[in-house]
């Protein structure tokens, strides 16, 4: 049973260029969540999406950042004209539908963006 | 809204010496979850506690919650070179708000 994949691994855009992050959720897990990381600091909240519906953005900047999580296919993080400082880890984690035994989540190996 | 604030921010320990990292929350928390992350990898998942003054062990790490349900702890008895990482408490709502984190080196 696969893991959370996550592509690609690393990301290298130019400013003003879009990026395009992609996860996989685990076999049966139908809720995707989306974290920023900056270097030395904890991860922040983004976008939690259940399969073509978008349940709670409050952490995605209202310009340029967009997520979806169609029917079929991988989560996508859509950063339009990145600038340097969207440069970060980007982890996707995934959970199954539900109430979980232990409740944790499960993380992807995540994407790192650079913008240069 | 739901702030989870994790101290210290770094802690350098000798081999064998003793750990620990707080985090406190500004509300009642229903569940809290304690994560590792190895320095260039992704969150693990560690363990969940949900009951007021839940104590948790597995083997060196003793995982605590607090009777209010406010505030929690990670200690990890005689530290090895392989604790080395960050590790994060998490508050759960519909979605898991992360402390900062605390870094741990070893020296060995």
């Amino acid at each position: 049973n696969a893991g959370v994949m996550q592509n690609p691994r690393h990301l290298v855009r130019r400013r003003g260029q879009e990026a395009r992050l992609r996860c996989s959720p685990m076999k049966g897990h139908s809720h995707v969540y989306w974290y920023r990381q900056l270097p030395e600091e904890g991860l922040k909240f983004m976008v939690y999406l259940q399969k073509e519906n978008i349940i709670d953005e409050s952490g995605m900047p209202k310009e340029r950042f967009s997520a979806e999580f169609p029917k079929e296919g991988p989560s996508i993080l859509r950063i339009q004209q990145v600038v340097r400082g969207d440069s970060a880890a980007y982890f996707c984690a995934s959970s199954p539908p539900g109430r979980t035994v232990d409740g944790g989540y499960t993380f992807g190996s995540g994407t790192r963006l650079t913008v240069v | 809204g739901q702030q989870v604030m994790q101290i210290p921010q770094y802690q350098h320990v000798q081999e064998g010496e003793d750990f620990t990292t707080y985090c406190n929350s500004s509300t009642t928390l229903s569940n809290i979850q304690w994560y590792k992350q190895r320095p260039g990898g992704h969150p693990v998942f560690l363990i969940q506690l949900v009951k007021s003054g839940e104590v948790k062990k597995q083997k060196r790490l003793t995982f605590q919650f607090g009777e209010a349900k406010k505030n929690s702890s990670l200690h990890i008895t005689a530290t090895q070179t392989t604790d080395v990482g960050t590790y994060f408490c998490a508050g759960k709502g519909n979605k898991l708000v992360f402390g900062a984190g605390t870094i741990l080196r070893v020296k060995s």
